[in-house]
This record gives C-alpha cells, structure tokens and sequence, in this order.
C-alpha cells in the first residue's frame, strides 16, 4: 500500500462545475496536509494547506480533513479551462519534516 | 522577493559522467530539501538540510547521490556515474513555516 494514494485520473468536469479530488494516507499520525497544483513541465505550486478536521476555503478551493478516516480532499468550485493540471496531495508524516505526495490526479476542464 | 531557483534548468548527460544540480534558497530560509519527479509521479524525498546541516538523506537512492550545503544556504546535489535510471526532474523546496515553496526544477536526461 503506498503512503498516499490518490486516483490518477483523468478526472473530466465541464468548465464552471465543481471538481472533486480525493486523497487517503496510511500514517495516523499526520499532522500537516496539503494540496500542491502542477501544470505540465511546471513544479508543485501550494494551492492549500489544512491541519485540523473540517473544511478550509480559499476562494474557489475547500479542502476538507477527516483524520479518522485518513482521508483529505479538495473542491475546486466554478471550475475554469486554467485549471486543469495534476493536483498533488502531499502529507507530513508523523515526525518527518519532508513531504510525501501522490502520485497526483490529472484534471481536466472541459470548455 | 526572488523565489528559489535552480540550475542547470536542463541536462543531458552520457551514463557514467557526473552531474551537479544547484538550488537558491529563498533568502533566509533555512529548511532546504530536495525531490526527484519521475514522469507521472509525484515528487519523491531525497534528502533535507537544516542550515548547513544534513538531518535526513534517507531518500538517496544510492551512495552515487550526494549533497551538500556547505554555508547554509545554496545548495548542491551531485550524482556520480550517471544511470539511465537517474534520468528525471530533480527540485529543490525550502520552507517556511511549514510550507515547502519549489523551484522550478533541473531536469536531467541520462543517454
């Protein structure tokens, strides 16, 4: 079982829906989760951050945290074409100051 | 202000040369790690500097992989005697706050 697994997609929405992108992890302990957009040839860039339970919004993005489930997702809401990437779920896991990722989920945007 | 930065952007190396990839932090960051992307996945750790020192390097695939940040701040990973394996996007993160901001990445093609 990898660390965080995550759908690879493509996920396909029609622009202005909402996109969901589902992310589990093994380790217990983590404490730190984050959501990392990356468009082809580009690196990582943070979209959002989440440490505790419950939902989180930024704009046009929620990330929600279900620890007892080990289970992190984001909804990017009014999608648009410019936001279709690969979206990489990245955890800190227990004691660790690197971050492990996903293997990412592709998105697609449809026009 | 300026982010981190990488360089060579791109490298084609023959299998067996060495190569050497530089990353800027940003300024006054001092947590510095550094992934290797293979195409499709997600970043993987390779290692992490605190200051100048190295407190984790559990993710060097091989005693080829070498790094370094001899003043803490720039830094430099160098692989010996290249493999074909080796061919991937090597980025380099500092961090702030929790937050792992990437340069743009070294990509590196091993014929």
């Amino acid at each position: 079982q990898k660390e965080v697994e995550q759908n690879s997609g493509p996920l396909s929405v029609p622009e202005g829906a909402i996109a969901s992108l589902n992310c589990t992890y093994s380790d217990r302990g983590s404490q730190s989760f984050f959501w990392y957009r990356q468009y082809s040839g580009k690196s990582p860039e943070l979209i959002m951050s989440i440490y505790s339970n419950g939902d989180k919004e930024d704009g046009r993005f929620t990330a929600q945290l279900n620890k007892a489930s080990q289970y992190v997702s984001l909804l990017i809401r009014d999608s648009q074409p410019s936001d279709s990437a690969t979206y990489l779920c990245a955890v800190k896991g227990t004691g660790r100051r690197a971050l492990t990722f996903g293997s990412g989920t592709r998105l697609q945007v449809q026009p | 202000g300026a982010g981190v930065s990488q360089s060579p952007r791109y490298k084609v190396a023959k299998r067996g040369q060495d190569v050497a990839l530089r990353c800027d932090p940003i300024s006054g960051h001092v947590s510095l790690f550094w992934y290797q992307q293979a195409l499709g996945q997600g970043p993987e750790f390779l290692t992490y500097f605190q200051n100048e020192a190295q407190l984790d390097k559990s993710g060097l695939p091989s005693d080829r992989f070498f790094a370094e940040r001899p003043e803490g701040s720039v830094s430099t990973l160098k692989i010996q005697r290249t493999q074909q394996e080796d061919s991937a996007v090597y980025l380099c993160a500092s961090e702030d706050q929790e937050t792992q901001y990437f340069g743009p990445g070294t990509r590196l093609l091993v014929l």
